[in-house]
């Protein structure tokens, strides 16, 4: 398995202010995530963010309100931008893809909780 | 229909039983199924994974895949207060796992 780091672990935020959420991993991944996940709600993926080019989004994400950069292959950020109430949520980022072994499961980082008021 | 559906619970056993967790997809081209753990405030813990039909045993952890009818589980024996968490299947293709909305479970003394 891998060692995932995010900062920070959690921030409360106004309104129409951003937030830049660190990933960290101890080994290089092939794959990096960014998850949403909302009280009662299952686990819902933002973005894959791709090494050295501009990430993938999901439906209903658009890049001016997440830009999610990953300069290299451990590491990655994800900003969440002119924050409403409605972005209080935790945030996750996950990799698969391990260098060395570990295939496609894929790890999860800790997580960080955003409360905007 | 959401892709995976799972019921959210609560679960409530005692200890020593054994739990069934489920969950049920509707995508015949996912191909990757795992089990998460997440506690309280904290990521989630990935328990177990497969790629295929049929059980894969861990320990007090078995994961079961019928893909015929889009079907997997997660047992867990002999069921500990440490177990008290919130279950999440996820599923999907390498580059991409759809999760359920999770399970909460509490296992009582």
């Amino acid at each position: 398995s891998a060692v995932i780091s995010q900062k920070p672990s959690r921030d409360i935020c106004q309104r129409g202010t951003s937030l830049t959420i660190q990933c960290q991993v101890d080994s290089q991944v092939t794959m990096m995530f960014w998850y949403r996940q909302q009280p009662g709600q299952s686990l819902t993926l933002i973005a894959t963010a791709n090494q050295g080019s501009e990430a993938t989004y999901e439906s209903g994400f658009v890049i001016d309100k997440f830009p999610i950069s990953r300069p290299n292959l451990t590491f990655s950020t994800l900003t969440v931008s002119n924050m409403s109430p409605e972005d209080s949520s935790i945030y996750l980022c996950s990799v698969n893809g391990l260098a060395g072994g570990g295939g496609d499961t894929q790890y999860f980082g800790p997580g960080t909780r955003l409360t905007v008021l | 229909q959401k892709e995976v559906e799972q019921d959210p619970g609560p679960l409530s056993v005692p200890e020593g039983a054994i739990v069934s967790l489920n969950c049920t997809y509707s995508n015949s081209a996912f191909q990757y199924f795992m089990w998460y753990r997440q506690y309280s405030r904290k990521g989630p813990e990935l328990l177990m994974y497969t790629y295929s039909s049929g059980n894969k045993e861990d320990g007090r952890f078995t994961a079961q895949v019928d893909k015929s009818s889009k079907y997997i589980s997660l047992f867990i024996r002999d069921s500990q207060p440490s177990d008290s968490a919130t279950y999440l299947c996820g599923t999907g293709t390498a580059s991409k796992l759809t999760f359920g909305t999770g399970t909460r479970l509490q296992v009582t003394l």
